[in-house]
């Protein structure tokens, strides 16, 4: 069955403390692993798509990694303002879909 | 370029009525997915539309129906409600297959 693990569930952070969020997953096959930002009352906002082991892209304080069976948000020396959930989400390249499986998400929060 | 808009924005209904809600996408995006999220479950795959076919569904009973429109505009219907079917309603679009972009939602709370 296909799946996707985040941890930790929660993380708090002091501003400036730089940390990783994890997400693993188990898929019959990959076709692309996403990154999306909610915060409370509303939609995720989209973040990263990843393709493949070994790829990286980056935006502004996040960094997204890729390896064969799991993906790391960095975020470096974090702001008050990046608090948030930040939810990680996989294609399956078996179907013609688009289906997401998305994992429960890791709650930021960045204190002052 | 406009976002995804979702309305209404929220609903309150009684168990055993029925709702619909609608998603307008990206302009040029053909393919439109709805998601369930509830704070137990987390965000969970409806189906999805691409030019006015479903091509996929999720694992939900019948009463969870859905249609898309030439203009790539979709609804999706919930009849007899329940009160598990309280939820935020997602609906995202994209240009198949690529990342997807989500509207703010329709919170509906069935009493």
């Amino acid at each position: 069955e296909d799946q996707v693990t985040q941890s930790p569930e929660a993380l708090r952070l002091q501003e400036g403390e730089s940390s990783s969020l994890n997400c693993s997953y188990t898929v019959s096959g990959l076709r692309g692993l996403f990154w999306y930002r909610q915060d409370p009352g509303k939609g995720p906002e989209f973040l990263f798509t990843l393709y493949s082991a070994g790829e990286e892209k980056e935006k502004e304080r996040l960094k997204a990694t890729l390896t064969k069976k799991e993906s790391f948000l960095h975020i470096t020396a974090p702001k008050p303002e990046d608090s948030a959930t930040y939810l990680c989400a996989v294609q399956v390249q078996r179907s013609n879909t688009g289906k997401l499986i998305f994992g429960q998400g890791t709650t930021l929060q960045v204190k002052p | 370029k406009a976002g995804v808009t979702q309305t209404p924005r929220y609903l309150i209904k009684t168990r055993g009525q029925q709702v619909t809600l609608s998603c307008s996408p990206i302009s040029g995006h053909r393919s439109v997915s709805w998601y369930q999220q509830t704070p137990g479950q987390g965000l969970q795959f409806l189906f999805e539309y691409f030019s006015e076919t479903q091509r996929n569904k999720g694992n939900f009973p019948g009463r969870f129906s859905g249609r898309q429109f030439s203009n790539s505009r979709s609804e999706m219907n919930v009849s007899t409600l329940e009160l598990g079917d309280s939820a935020l309603y997602l609906c995202a679009s994209s240009l198949d297959q690529a990342a997807q972009y989500f509207g703010p939602g329709t919170r509906l709370t069935v009493l």
